[in-house]
């Protein structure tokens, strides 16, 4: 099956700064999600993104098909931006039901 | 609009008892519906999934089993609970037009404690 790697595994900020996240996939996609998981487990949908781009207030994200990966940014982070980003996927072959988790970015902001 | 709904929040069960937990979708009709366990260390396990009424899919074999007796509703059960299963619990539900899915949502999920 298809598969996710997310990096990096582990980030710590100060608030205000600005930050990265990568989702790298090994194949074709349908479906493309940014989650967030928040401390208490739930799982907020950020983006629907197979490809191209799209902006939500400080958070952005970019899928290059082609290439294969997608980037989450996070601007000007604040403490509420705390907790584990999930990057899943569909892929086109195989079962068109099944999304697949990356292992996740846990993140950390401090004050 | 759509929401999904998943009870209970939290759930404490001895080794050997019974599971029912329940999952409903609103504001949709003939959804997919999904469940999912995270473990301890962060990672998301597809169990079942269901593209309609009495259809599931066992993506793992293990002690548990899905139903979806009604089209928004979808019941993970267990017979006998063992301390494996312990873990969070997190129904979803997605649309599907052709091959496109167009996102998948989930519910707040149930902490699953066997003790």
């Amino acid at each position: 099956g298809i598969q996710v790697e997310q990096s990096p595994p582990d980030l710590i900020l100060q608030e205000g700064a600005n930050s990265t996240l990568r989702c790298n996939f090994s194949d074709s996609v349908n479906n493309l999600q940014w989650f967030h998981q928040n401390p208490w487990g739930q799982l907020i949908n950020l983006f629907y993104i197979p490809s191209g781009t799209k902006q939500n207030g400080r958070l952005s994200a970019t899928t290059v098909a082609t290439e294969r990966y997608s980037l989450l940014y996070i601007s000007s982070s604040q403490t509420t931006d705390s907790g584990v980003y999930f990057c899943a996927v569909v892929g086109r072959g195989g079962s068109n039901y099944k999304l697949t988790f990356g292992k996740g970015t846990l993140l950390t902001v401090n004050p | 609009s759509q929401t999904i709904h998943q009870w209970p929040a939290t759930l404490v069960q001895p080794v050997g008892s019974p599971l029912s937990l329940e999952c409903t979708v609103e504001g949709t009709s003939n959804p997919n519906l999904y469940w999912y366990r995270q473990a301890a260390g962060r990672g998301l396990q597809l169990l079942f999934y269901s593209v309609g009424i009495g259809q599931i899919s066992s993506e793992v074999p293990q002690n548990l089993s899905a139903s979806r007796p009604q089209d928004r509703q979808f019941i993970l059960s267990s017979k006998k609970l063992l301390l494996s299963d312990s873990g969070f619990y997190l129904c979803a539900w997605s649309v599907q037009a052709g091959k496109a899915n167009y996102g998948y949502t989930f519910g707040s999920g149930t902490r699953l404690t066997v003790v």
